[in-house]
């Protein structure tokens, strides 16, 4: 597959183990935050997202959790699985604009 | 699959050429957004188009043009490509203006040479 970064923070876990993924955000007036999922040779893939107003969302197997006082956002995944190998990239924005800024990644490999 | 369409998926190509890309939005979705990927600058938003109109611009060239057509397909130009344009380019759509979910296809590998 194609790879997008040689030098990304990589994260190495074994199957079944939770995982827990971190992004620090730069723009203290963002107010909306996406956590997205990107496998070798694919587009980046929507998971979950999160607004300033709250502290934790869950989804299937997936929470995210948003400290707007040290501007960090995390996203753990349960009972994780090789299929969730890929690179995780957040992205934040401020309400009614159109842009998403990315952060630089995190490569996440589970081993069987 | 996102239902966000991409042709081509690689293009190579030599400096000083012009290249475009394609993009097919999901069905009913208006705003698609053209992101470039490359190994040092990570996921950067180049420009956004809403229903025809350029809506928003981030860190896009001179050289570089897009334009959103009546069916809403978008075209993404590079002209007089350099080395350093090598990169992934994705096309993302949503259905609004403002950021709501977008929806990424599979991407274009440019290599200039």
């Amino acid at each position: 597959g194609e790879s997008v970064g040689l030098h990304l923070p990589t994260l190495s876990v074994q199957e079944g183990d939770n995982s827990i993924i971190n992004c620090a955000y730069s723009n203290s007036a963002s107010d909306y935050f996406i956590w997205y999922k990107q496998e070798s040779g694919k587009g980046p893939q929507f998971i979950i997202d999160i607004r300033s107003n709250m502290d934790k969302r869950q989804g299937q197997r997936v929470t995210v959790l948003l400290n707007k006082t040290v501007k960090h956002l995390s996203l753990q995944i349960a009972a994780t699985q090789p299929g969730d190998s890929a690179v995780y990239f957040c992205a934040e924005t401020v309400s009614g604009y159109s842009t998403l800024t990315f952060g630089k990644g995190t490569m996440l490999l589970v081993s069987p | 699959d996102s239902g966000v369409t991409q042709t081509p998926k690689h293009l190579i190509t030599a400096t000083g050429q012009r290249v475009t890309l394609r993009c097919s939005p999901r069905s009913g979705d208006l705003s698609v957004y053209w992101y470039q990927q490359s190994l040092d600058q990570g996921l950067q938003f180049l420009i956004q188009y809403y229903n025809g109109e350029e809506r928003a611009k981030g860190n896009i060239l001179e050289r570089f043009s897009a334009q959103q057509f009546p069916d809403l397909h978008s075209e993404l130009n590079l002209s007089s490509l350099e080395l350093g344009d090598s990169a992934l380019y994705f096309c993302a759509s949503s259905v609004g203006t403002a950021v709501d979910t977008q929806y990424f296809g599979p991407g274009t590998r440019l290599t200039v040479l």
